[in-house]
């Protein structure tokens, strides 16, 4: 059974940096692509960043280009997103997601997500 | 930037009726790459439609997808208690951003 297990999330002040992560089991995590996306409070889903599966081709929405980081670590079947400069509309729970292939490139799994709260 | 619009933005229909929700893209969406997506509080999205009108697996036949170009649907035929929640359809095709639509709330009248 495939699974997308989200942790990190917490209370920060803006301006702090906080490390999120996704654990990946159930498939071979290091043939798929993936990527995180967000959905603020009474917002609807933004997507935030994307990484390819060797890392080589990592991507991430205007709202956070400069700010936040993406990044993989196959032997642990491990997602990462480093976020720094942090400010309330950042606020939000971050979901992980798997990117089925480069022919459908559709989400297909997706974490329960965790919750970031950025404020004083 | 493909900016998707939904309609409506909140739906409120009775168990065994049929719903249709709208999804309106700012340019053609090549490729056939549409999603639809259903999201309920504390549960991860779950995908309902990919390829403008595949059903993924395990969905039931009731939930179709259909539409071209920049113009999309999705129909829920005979709506079932657990078919109340938040929708959204999603472009993922070309270079990033994969954007979203706004959501529509369907809701039980």
């Amino acid at each position: 059974e495939v699974q997308l297990v989200e942790s990190g999330g917490g209370l920060v002040e803006p301006a702090m940096s906080l490390r999120l992560s996704c654990v990946a089991s159930g498939f071979t995590f290091d043939d798929f692509s993936m990527h995180w996306v967000r959905q603020a409070p009474g917002k609807g889903l933004e997507w935030v960043s994307s990484v390819n599966w060797n890392s080589d081709t990592v991507t991430y929405a205007d709202s956070v280009k400069g700010r936040f980081t993406v990044s993989r670590d196959n032997a642990k079947n491990s997602l990462y997103l480093h976020l720094t400069g942090l400010r309330p509309e950042d606020t939000a729970f971050y979901y992980c997601a798997r990117r089925r292939n480069d022919w459908d490139p559709y989400f297909d799994y997706w974490g329960r997500g965790t919750l970031l709260t950025v404020s004083s | 930037e493909i900016v998707l619009t939904q309609s409506p933005d909140t739906l409120s229909l009775s168990p065994g009726q049929r719903a249709t929700l709208s999804c309106r893209a700012s340019q053609t969406i090549n490729n056939k790459f549409l999603a639809w997506y259903q999201k309920k509080p504390g549960q991860a999205p779950r995908l309902l439609i990919y390829d403008v009108s595949t059903r993924a697996a395990g969905v039931p036949d009731r939930f179709s997808g259909f539409g071209s170009g920049a113009d999309f649907a999705l129909s829920i035929s005979g709506l079932e208690p657990e078919d109340f929640a938040v929708y959204y359809c999603q472009q993922y095709g070309g270079s990033p951003p994969y954007t979203f639509g706004q959501g529509t709330k369907l809701e039980i009248k």
